[in-house]
């Protein structure tokens, strides 16, 4: 998985409440990616990152914010949880543009 | 609004088969078609990629044909086996970045 970690592996959290989702990666990968995947979806966007405190928004990014403060960091935060973000993310990392991008294992989050 | 369209949804074929799965893109601008692998519990993993100035890449058992006039590309699975079943993804890029992923295709290969 080139060093891509991602934690919590499942959470289940209440509607309305903050949750926060964490990427960590060894590569020094320039580049970050939090995609959400969902049945009869395939993989969508949230957000991306071009470097330190260096993001840019993507398909999906309503109700997210993200941070990177480290380059091996790359936060996702949903600020108050909604039943349509129960769904599976994943982390990317990128050496650089228009080569290998290295997904973590996922995240299954669940909103009641 | 999916800029990629995979099909079929799911696939069945038996062991020994070619399996193809096939997309359609809308944006010429598209410049990096991979095709990725995931297993269950699993994160995606680059199977192959290729790139509009080719029309085939063969890695292995695995190739992908690219039509840039029809703006379509399939992956084709040669001497399929049970462990090739998997959810396999189209994708698309425009300047390296922002991959635009296909709906999936599930692949179940029969021993």
């Amino acid at each position: 998985d080139a060093g891509i970690t991602q934690s919590p592996r499942h959470k289940v959290t209440e509607t309305g409440t903050p949750v926060t989702l964490r990427c960590h990666q060894t590569e020094n990968h320039r580049y970050m990616y939090w995609y959400r995947q969902d049945p009869g979806h395939g993989l969508r966007l949230i957000h991306y990152s071009y470097g330190v405190k260096d993001t840019d928004k993507g398909e999906v990014s309503d109700g997210y914010s993200v941070s990177r403060s480290k380059t091996e960091d790359f936060l996702l935060t949903l600020e108050s949880a909604t039943s349509s973000q129960t769904s599976v993310y994943f982390c990317a990392t990128e050496m650089a543009l228009n080569t290998e991008a290295f997904f973590g294992q996922g995240t299954r989050l669940t909103v009641v | 609004q999916q800029q990629v369209k995979q099909s079929p949804q799911s696939l069945i074929v038996q062991k020994g088969g070619i399996p193809i799965i096939n997309c359609a893109y809308e944006n010429t601008a598209f410049d990096y078609f991979p095709w990725y692998q995931q297993f269950p519990g699993k994160g995606p993993a680059l199977l192959i990629a290729i790139r509009p100035d080719v029309s085939e890449k063969k890695e292995g058992r695995f190739t992908i044909s690219f039509n840039k006039s029809a703006k379509q590309f399939s992956l084709h699975i040669m001497d399929s086996q049970p462990g090739d079943s998997a959810t396999y993804f189209c994708a698309a890029t425009q300047g390296g970045n922002k991959l635009v992923f296909g709906a999936g295709t599930i692949l179940r290969v029969k021993s």
